[in-house]
């Protein structure tokens, strides 16, 4: 069994600051997890993945993760926010098999203010 | 690679009409997803298919609702008859391997009045 929580539907940050995005995962198995960002009226686009390699991971437009596994934790982070950055942002856990099926957290929605 | 295509980007049909929402997955990809998005319930996996067999279909809300993949390139998922409540974005989406990253297509927008 496997699950996902996104511990904040709603993140506002200035331009400029540090982006904290938090989520916690529940895995019977070592997991792969996933950051995917959703622009308004758009699809889903993978940021960046975790598969049992670096624990640092480092994703498209300047995103990262840290994958802590005694903490069960996945957080996104980024440096400095940019006002393309508003959008919604998903975690996932899977297992990396062929009959694995991908959890989808409820999603946190990132605004930036100018 | 083109990615994931949809057809068509948007639909809009009246209660009652049955609706086919077509999807192409990346070639060489051998699992495919169909999802639902809406405000009141976010993203919802419907089905996904592992080498064009269905895997699961838990959620697929009813019997109104039916998913195909007649080969690895195709696939279609059916409303019929189709109801207001119906109405949300469908994304299709297809990874090399079930539990692996996704791609995702640019979804279809169905409305039914």
């Amino acid at each position: 069994a496997q699950s996902v929580t996104q511990l904040d539907s709603h993140v506002s940050v200035s331009e400029g600051t540090p982006v904290l995005l938090r989520c916690n995962y529940s895995s019977s198995y070592s997991p792969s997890l996933f950051w995917y960002v959703q622009h308004p009226n758009k699809g889903l686009q993978l940021l960046l993945k975790y598969t049992s390699a670096a624990t640092l991971v480092k994703g498209i437009n300047g995103f990262e993760a840290e994958f802590k596994k005694s903490e069960t934790s996945f957080h996104l982070t980024k440096p400095s926010a940019h006002m393309s950055d508003a959008a919604e942002y998903f975690c996932v856990v899977s297992l990396n098999t062929n009959a694995g099926k991908s959890t989808f957290g409820d999603g946190t929605t990132l605004t930036v203010k100018p | 690679d083109a990615g994931v295509i949809q057809s068509p980007r948007h639909e809009v049909t009246e209660m009652g009409q049955e609706v086919t929402l077509r999807c192409k997955p990346i070639s060489g990809h051998n699992s495919l997803f169909w999802y639902r998005q809406t405000m009141m319930r976010g993203l919802e996996l419907l089905i996904y298919f592992n080498n064009n067999v269905p895997i699961d279909d838990s959620g697929m809300p009813e019997d109104r609702f039916s998913a195909k993949m007649p080969n690895a390139s195709f696939s279609t998922l059916k409303i019929q008859p189709s109801e207001p409540r119906d109405s949300a974005v469908y994304f299709c989406a297809s990874s090399l391997v079930a539990g692996y990253e996704q791609y995702f297509g640019p979804g279809t927008r169905l409305t039914v009045t």
